[in-house]
C-alpha cells in the first residue's frame, strides 16, 4: 500500500524569503504522479504543482518548484519569494498511474507567511 | 466552464438524522471521487464512481454510508443516522476519462457538523 508522510506540521517564513516543505512517500509502483495542493482558509483544494515519476526534470510553476528524488522517494516543495497569500495548508499527494484519480494525501503542513 | 459544484457548503445535522451531500462534476467529466477530511488531517479517499456505477468503494465505511452517481443529476453521498464522528469536510473531485488529463479537479467541499 502507498503511504505519504509530511513530517512538518507547521512552518513559518518571512515574506520574500524561501521555504521548503518536505514530503516522503512509499510505493512499489514504477509509474505514478505526485502533487502539491494548497488549501487556504476557504477550504478550496488548489493544485500547485504536479510531477510525473517518469520525468527526471523537476517541475516548476513560477515561484513554486519541486525537488523530486525518485530513488529516495522524496518530493519537496520550494516556494521562492514567499507572499502573504501563500499562507495555507499544503498537502502532498500520490496518484498511481492505474487509470483512476484515487489519491493518497499526507497530513499536511500549515505554512504561515509573516509580514 | 463552471468548476466542480458541491452543495450545501455547510450542513448541520442532529445525531440520528440523515445527511445528503451533492456534487455536480465539471462539464464533460464522467468520473467522480469523494474524499473525507477530518479536522487537522489530510483528505482520505472514500469512493470512486462513474455514471451509474460504483468502481471502487474501498474507503467507504461499511455501514450508514452510500454513494450514487445517476445517469442524470449530481452525485450524492448519503450518510444515515449520523454520529458526532461523521463531522468533517467532504470533498468531491471530478475528472474526464483517464488518458485525457493527469489530475482531478476538486470542489470547495461540504462541512458537515453533527450536533
Amino acid at each position: 500500500a502507498q503511504t505519504v508522510t509530511q513530517s512538518q506540521p507547521e512552518m513559518s517564513v518571512q515574506e520574500a524569503e524561501t521555504v521548503t516543505l518536505s514530503c516522503t512517500y512509499d510505493t512499489s509502483e514504477n509509474n505514478y504522479y505526485l502533487f502539491w495542493y494548497k488549501q487556504p482558509p476557504s477550504r478550496q483544494m488548489i493544485l500547485v504543482i504536479r510531477q510525473e515519476a517518469y520525468k527526471q526534470q523537476n517541475a516548476t510553476e513560477n515561484r513554486f518548484s519541486v525537488n523530486f528524488q525518485k530513488a529516495a522517494k522524496s518530493f519537496s516543495l520550494k516556494i521562492s519569494d514567499s507572499q502573504l497569500g501563500d499562507t495555507a495548508m499544503y498537502f502532498c499527494a500520490f496518484g498511481a498511474d492505474s487509470g483512476t484519480y484515487k489519491y493518497i494525501f499526507g497530513t499536511g503542513t500549515r505554512l504561515k507567511v509573516l509580514a | 466552464n463552471a468548476g466542480v459544484m458541491q452543495n450545501p457548503r455547510h450542513l448541520v445535522r442532529r445525531r440520528g438524522q440523515e445527511a445528503r451531500l451533492r456534487c455536480s462534476p465539471m462539464k464533460g467529466h464522467s468520473h467522480v471521487y469523494w474524499y473525507r477530511q477530518l479536522p487537522e488531517e489530510g483528505l482520505k479517499f472514500m469512493v470512486y464512481l462513474q455514471k451509474e456505477n460504483i468502481i471502487d468503494e474501498s474507503g467507504m465505511p461499511k455501514e450508514r454510508f452510500s454513494a450514487e452517481f445517476p445517469k442524470e443529476g449530481p452525485s450524492i453521498l448519503r450518510i444515515q443516522q449520523v454520529v458526532r464522528g461523521d463531522s468533517a469536510a467532504y470533498f468531491c473531485a471530478s475528472s474526464p476519462p483517464k488518458g485525457m488529463n493527469t489530475e482531478a479537479f476538486f470542489g470547495q467541499g461540504t462541512r458537515l457538523t453533527v450536533v
